[in-house]
């Protein structure tokens, strides 16, 4: 089955810009969770959606947010770009059930100058 | 927060076995333990997990310690391939989110 698409891939923005990411989920996924890579803070968790409903939300700030659709796609949207806000976006797909696994997609690489 | 605990980096040579510990001492009776890996320029990708029995995949095998506070990732015969950041992470019944901590930086010599 197709895995877990993230789009675009890579990304420059400039300071003060918003950015709209994109995540796939393998079909059949109705959870969809975002997460931050960055060199210094490691992977940190942004938010959680489950069937259209944000469930869980990391310690961002409002700048992040998300959505997800009726066919669990899901978007990520950052305003007021700022230079710290450069990293790598991933997203994860799954049941929801802790007995299963995740699957992450690539990530998008964002990089704001 | 994170609720692992991990050696911050390993090494090992190739085809030799490498045991990858993990401690977790404030488990919930639902948590599930997982482990994931993060090879470079790649997301993570998810190598085993267990709730109280040992469990043995074709990627590799899971000890889970009794107390289930700690547990151990065990790659029978290292590759180049295997080089990554190793997480262990607990899943909860509370959320489906990822809590992750630094991981364990395996290195693997030829």
């Amino acid at each position: 089955k197709a895995g877990v698409t993230q789009t675009p891939r890579y990304l420059i923005k400039t300071r003060g810009q918003q950015v709209t990411l994109s995540c796939s989920p393998i079909s059949g996924h109705r959870s969809v969770s975002w997460y931050q890579q960055t060199p210094g803070q490691g992977l940190q968790f942004l938010f959680e959606y489950f069937s259209e409903t944000q469930r869980n939300k990391g310690n961002f700030p409002g700048r992040f947010s998300g959505r997800q659709f009726s066919n669990s796609r899901s978007e990520m949207n950052v305003s007021t770009l700022e230079l710290g806000d450069s990293a790598l976006y991933l997203c994860a797909s799954s049941t929801a059930r802790p007995d299963t696994e995740a699957f992450f997609g690539q990530g998008t690489r964002l990089t704001v100058v | 927060d994170a609720k692992t605990t991990q050696p911050n980096s390993m090494e090992s040579n190739e085809e030799e076995p490498v045991h990858l510990p993990c401690n977790h001492s404030t488990i919930s009776g639902t948590d599930y333990i997982h482990w994931y890996r993060q090879l470079p320029s790649q997301g993570p990708e998810y190598v085993i997990h267990g709730l109280t029995s040992n469990v043995n995949n074709r990627m590799a095998s899971l000890a889970i310690a009794e107390d289930r506070k700690s547990s151990t990732l065990i790659l029978h015969r290292a590759t180049l391939r295997d080089a990554a950041v190793y997480y262990c992470i607990l899943r909860t019944q509370a959320g489906n989110m990822l809590t992750f901590g630094g991981g364990t930086r395996l290195m693997v010599k030829p």
